[in-house]
């Protein structure tokens, strides 16, 4: 079945610096693949998605970048803001089908001011 | 519209009881999914329902678990029998599927269950 490996598992970065986590996949009929922030306590909430075929996806401070070949996505966020830390989740899924999705075990951001 | 709801937010039970959760989707979603989450974990695929079908189940789902969708509109997973292990955040999410791809999907509160 579908394997989704995310890295770094924590992540600390100064206010106004660049956060940039990793995912690999596993199975190549993969062609949708969402980012959720998860705040303590709180819903994963989406923040970006990209479809398999487009290669790079960017809103306002966040962008995400696919390579099929390589079976790898990530997330890129700019001028980091104390408020975007979180766990970030990435994940997979085979649209047409059942559409679940497949999650990393997920990355601590913290933005120190 | 308020987003996917999720009742109760909190459970605690004494192991080997009975607990049923409720999830009211997004109005207009006809797909509904029921994740796991444990602590420091992504979340994990249980079942999922197209309108009041339930069409695929993981192997997480032990035959304690049942979920129904009845009218295709909310959805309830009980668990019977409840274990230790059975402790985590369960976690719905709505999408409206069109064609060959859905919508993104959107993910409740979660319940929180405690097993004592």
């Amino acid at each position: 079945g579908e394997n989704v490996e995310q890295h770094p598992s924590t992540l600390s970065v100064q206010e106004g610096d660049s956060a940039v986590i990793k995912c690999t996949y596993s199975d190549s009929a993969s062609n949708y693949f969402p980012w959720y922030k998860q705040e303590l306590g709180k819903r994963p909430q989406l923040i970006i998605d990209i479809r398999s075929n487009v290669g790079e996806k960017k809103d306002q401070r966040i962008a995400v970048t696919l390579n099929k070949t390589a079976k790898h996505f990530s997330l890129h966020i700019t001028e980091t803001q104390p408020e975007d830390s979180a766990v970030y989740f990435c994940a997979a899924s085979l649209q047409g089908g059942s559409e679940k999705l497949v999650f990393g075990k997920g990355t601590k951001l913290t933005v120190n001011p | 519209d308020t987003g996917v709801s999720q009742n109760p937010r909190h459970k605690i039970t004494k192991r080997g009881q009975n607990v049923t959760f409720r999830c009211d989707p997004i109005s207009e979603h006809n797909r509904l999914y029921w994740y796991r989450q444990t602590l420091g974990q992504g979340p994990e695929f249980l079942t999922y329902f197209q309108n009041e079908a339930q069409l695929e189940k993981s192997r997480l789902l032990s035959d304690r678990f049942s979920a129904e969708r009845p009218k295709g509109s909310f959805s309830t997973l009980e668990i019977q029998r409840t274990e230790q292990g059975d402790s985590a955040m369960y976690l719905c999410a709505s999408s409206y599927e069109v064609d060959r791809g859905s919508q993104p999907q959107h993910f409740g509160d979660g319940t929180r269950l405690s097993i004592l």
